[in-house]
């Protein structure tokens, strides 16, 4: 399996434009979760979506922040309008609903708005 | 409240030597626990993991120690090598959310390997 798999890698933008991250969870995974890490607060939740539904959105930090999860597959962490303090890594996990609740991480998007 | 912690921000290891890496916890109903190492510019790895009704675990050169009685839980690591600088972070399932899926992590301890 090709593990979680997140684009960009890395993404530079100016301040006020609309920064769009892309997750594709591992195949089988029905939990998918939205982290964004900083020297400053470490790994915090951002939101989770089970079976392509959002179940717990209580860590997105403002109204431009928004995700979404069309299908199994695939899932994006929108950013409109982007603000210097969102500079962080977003790092994409999903995990099995069956057995154990390890989460398997995406190598993340390092984000840096000017 | 609850909360997964880590004693020590960094610990430096001479290669070849063991490292012992602590974490405690509060949650005292905490029942799951998982170690993760992330290494720069990764994403966090999932090494072990140990359930409360286990108080030892064992994998390849790591070992996990989990003591209820005092809430402690450490990450053993054998004849430490260059490969295993990284951060590691401790996780349990977060209590206060009311679901086992979401993860509470701790701050991280920093594992530097000296040549």
């Amino acid at each position: 399996d090709a593990g979680v798999i997140q684009s960009p890698r890395h993404e530079v933008t100016e301040m006020g434009q609309e920064v769009t991250l892309r997750c594709k969870p591992i195949s089988g995974h029905d939990y998918l979760f939205w982290y964004r890490q900083t020297m400053m607060r470490g790994l915090e939740l951002l939101i989770y979506f089970n079976n392509n539904v959002p179940i717990d959105d209580s860590g997105m930090p403002e109204d431009r922040f928004s995700a979404k999860m069309p299908n199994a597959s695939f899932s994006t962490l929108k950013i409109q309008p982007s603000e210097p303090r969102d500079s962080a890594v977003y790092f994409c996990a999903s995990s099995l609903s069956a057995g154990k609740e390890t989460q398997y991480f995406g190598p993340g998007t390092r984000l840096l708005v000017l | 409240g609850e909360s997964v912690g880590l004693h020590l921000p960094t610990l430096s290891v001479q290669e070849g030597d063991n490292s012992i890496i602590n974490c405690a916890y509060s949650n005292s109903a905490s029942d799951y626990f998982i170690w993760y190492k992330q290494e720069s510019g990764k994403g966090p790895q999932f090494i072990i993991d140990i359930r409360s009704n286990m108080d030892k675990r064992q994998g390849q050169r790591v070992t996990v120690l989990l003591n209820k009685t005092v809430k402690h839980l450490s990450l053993q690591i054998a004849a430490t090598q260059p490969g295993d600088s990284a951060v590691y972070f401790c996780a349990e399932p977060d209590s206060s959310s009311g679901s086992a899926r979401q993860l509470t992590f701790g701050s991280g301890t920093q594992l530097t390997v000296l040549p």
